[in-house]
């Protein structure tokens, strides 16, 4: 089983519609999670981190925590050609005094069409 | 402007040749990072530094070397030990070093693009 696995795409929405991202970590010790957005050709670029179970919303975008099925996800909403990327899910293990590794998923491509 | 730099932004190698790239940050940041990403993958640590003087391998740390005699750098090293080099490698920088590790954010340069010929 991967540590950090995300919902395979691409994924293909029209615009004004709700993305939804989703992913799933196999540490339950993990403590914090980030959602990143990757232009073609580009480095990642962080649009959210969470670490409550609950939602966390900033602009358009919410991110979903529930610790206890391990499931992180994202919400855009009114999406946007510009929203067009690949999002990368990642997840730290790190604890109160303990360094931990950021694990990365594999991505999912989003295309938002007119 | 404070941020993270790479160089070069492309870079070719020849078979057996080792070659060094390049990361700067001026976020006075503590911790430093390389990954690895080959297509439709996602990121692979290669190595980490978490602070001057110190570091540790990561995930996939063969054929490669480091070094972190600086706290603005840490260059990356592909030795001809590294077979299949061809990548795009990202540098990142988090603030670090200090206690809660859980919230320490990463950020990301603009990466280089490897290509062996």
């Amino acid at each position: 089983q991967k540590e950090v696995e995300q919902n395979s795409g691409p994924l293909s929405v029209p615009e004004g519609a709700i993305a939804s991202l989703n992913c799933t970590y196999s540490d339950r010790g993990s403590q914090s999670f980030f959602w990143y957005r990757q232009y073609s050709g580009k480095s990642p670029e962080l649009i959210m981190s969470i670490y409550s179970n609950g939602d966390k919303e900033d602009g358009r975008f919410t991110a979903q925590l529930n610790k206890a099925s391990q499931y992180v996800s994202l919400l855009i909403r009114d999406s946007q050609p510009s929203d067009s990327a690949t999002y990368l899910c990642a997840v730290n293990n790190a604890g109160g005094t303990s360094y931990g590794k950021l694990t990365f998923g594999q991505g999912t491509i989003l295309t938002v069409h007119p | 402007d404070g941020g993270i730099t790479q160089s070069p932004k492309y870079l070719f190698r020849k078979e057996g040749q080792n070659v060094t790239l390049s990361c700067e940050q001026n976020l006075n940041h503590d911790a430093m990072y390389w990954y690895r990403q080959d297509p439709g993958q996602g990121l692979r640590l290669i190595y980490y530094s978490q602070i001057v003087n110190d570091f540790q391998k990561g995930d996939i740390a063969e054929g490669y070397s480091v070094s972190r005699e600086k706290k603005e750098s840490f260059p990356l090293t592909v030795t001809s030990a590294q077979k299949n080099p061809t990548a795009f490698y990202l540098c990142a920088s988090s603030i670090g070093s200090s206690p809660p590790f859980s919230t320490d954010t990463q950020y990301f340069g603009p990466g280089t693009r490897l290509t062996v010929l």
